[in-house]
């Protein structure tokens, strides 16, 4: 499984923008890229996914750099019910199905 | 609402007893996993079913298993539970064709 590298934690301001780094150098050129965010006593719930181009959602915007070996998670106005640990995913197109987590990162969002 | 019920919430149980864990998935959701979340730590696959048949199973022992029924929910069985067994235990379902899954809030078992 294709791992990914997060700093364990972040902190920011609410209604400032958060970007949330993930390096994944080993990346091969089937896997997307998937983030997954933890609020406290929840279970994950997915953020936003992308192979090659910046994606755009309601919740979030994913930047993805060209060579892929890294991307962020753009949060553009942060409030406190982003609080959560924020996991980003190696997910390879029409292999196994599971998701491989890390530790992610906790994002700590100051009123 | 997630679409993704989990029962019960919390539970407590002795070392050596078995326990079952259950999950109502989304109508149409034909892929369920199971995984488990120590405390700190992110959530570990446990095993995955698709169309009742399994699909994918993670490092766990054979104690560990799972039932996945026709309309949507299923199950996940531990036999002689150990201490190390006491987790955050989740059921995530997806639709085959779609890229995200739906998690539960998950069970919260404690082995004493």
């Amino acid at each position: 499984d294709a791992k990914t590298t997060q700093p364990n934690s972040m902190e920011s301001n609410e209604e400032e923008p958060v970007h949330l780094p993930c390096n994944h150098s080993t990346i091969s050129g089937t896997d997307y890229i998937h983030w997954y965010r933890q609020l406290p006593s929840q279970g994950p719930e997915y953020v936003i996914h992308g192979l090659t181009s910046n994606v755009n959602n309601r919740m979030a915007s994913l930047a993805i750099a060209e060579d892929r070996k890294s991307s962020t998670l753009i949060l553009h106005r942060a409030t406190l019910r982003d609080a959560a640990v924020y996991y980003c995913i190696l997910r390879a197109q029409g292999g196994s199905e599971k998701l491989v987590f890390g530790k992610g990162t906790k994002l700590t969002v100051n009123p | 609402e997630t679409g993704v019920t989990q029962s019960p919430t919390h539970l407590i149980k002795t070392r050596g007893q078995q326990v079952t864990l259950r999950c109502s998935s989304q109508s149409g959701h034909n892929t369920v996993s199971w995984y488990q979340q120590a405390l700190g730590q992110g959530p570990q696959f446990i095993f995955q079913y698709y169309r009742e048949e399994e699909n994918g199973r993670g490092n766990f022992p054979p104690r560990f298993s799972g039932l996945q029924f026709p309309n949507y929910s299923s199950e996940l069985n531990v036999n002689a539970l150990e201490l190390d067994d006491s987790a955050l235990y989740l059921c995530a379902s997806s639709h085959r064709v779609t890229y995200g899954y739906t998690f539960g809030s998950g069970t919260r078992l404690t082995v004493v």
